[in-house]
């Protein structure tokens, strides 16, 4: 059994421009949550997908969307970058169906924009 | 405004030492709460998970408490090791699978 990985490992970009990172689940977890972690603070929710939906979404502009495939697999995507974006991105998946589970957290993509 | 606090933010003991670190939260209507581990630039492992009809949890040198009626929650490190030095989060799930986390204390295990 794989845990969550996450791709790339590190990313640097420019203000305005767009990036994608990729999450890949826990084996039999179709639900993957995205988080952003601000340096010294604590992770702050951006959303969730279940089943290929959009599942609930923190307090994030639209620039921050989503994707699920069928694979369970999910993307994070920002356009328009602004400094303030840069941050750890964090992905956690849970298996279906169990309120109240663990989450099980990715080893995160630390994002810089210049 | 559903809101999870940590005190302290920061704290330093000598090796060998038993601390406590301290969680609150604003809503008793909890799923759970987990304490995990995070050490610097790296992604986050998880300690310990109480369920919401949990009173506490152990592994190791590790204990967590939780009281719903008093919004509170407590990680217990017994005989503390250098290594242990890390940020350690806490995080509420209060529903839809998402979790709320306060903002961390930066323990330092000094040898």
């Amino acid at each position: 059994e794989t845990g969550v990985t996450q791709s790339p490992t590190h990313l640097i970009k420019t203000r305005g421009q767009q990036v994608t990172l990729r999450c890949s689940s826990q084996s039999g977890h179709n639900t993957v949550s995205w988080y952003q972690q601000a340096l010294g603070q604590g992770p702050q929710f951006i959303f969730q997908y279940y089943r290929e939906e959009e599942n609930g979404r923190g307090n994030f502009p639209p620039r921050f969307s989503g994707l699920q495939f069928p694979n369970y697999s999910s993307e994070l995507n920002v356009n328009a970058l602004e400094l303030d974006d840069s941050a750890l991105y964090l992905c956690a998946s849970s298996a279906p169906g169990l309120a109240g589970g663990p989450q099980y957290f990715g080893p995160g993509t630390r994002l810089l924009v210049l | 405004k559903q809101e999870v606090t940590q005190i302290p933010a920061a704290l330093s003991v000598p090796e060998g030492e038993n601390l406590v670190l301290n969680c609150s939260f604003t809503d008793s209507a909890i799923y759970n709460l987990q304490w995990f581990r995070q050490d610097p630039g790296k992604g986050l492992t998880s300690l310990l998970l109480i369920q919401s009809s949990q009173r506490e949890q152990t592994s190791g040198r590790l204990n967590a408490s939780l009281d719903k009626s008093s919004g509170r929650s407590t990680l217990y490190i017994a005989a503390s090791q250098p290594g242990d030095s890390a940020t350690y989060l806490c995080a509420v799930e209060f529903g839809g699978s998402r979790l709320t986390f306060g903002e961390g204390t930066q323990l330092t295990v000094n040898p």
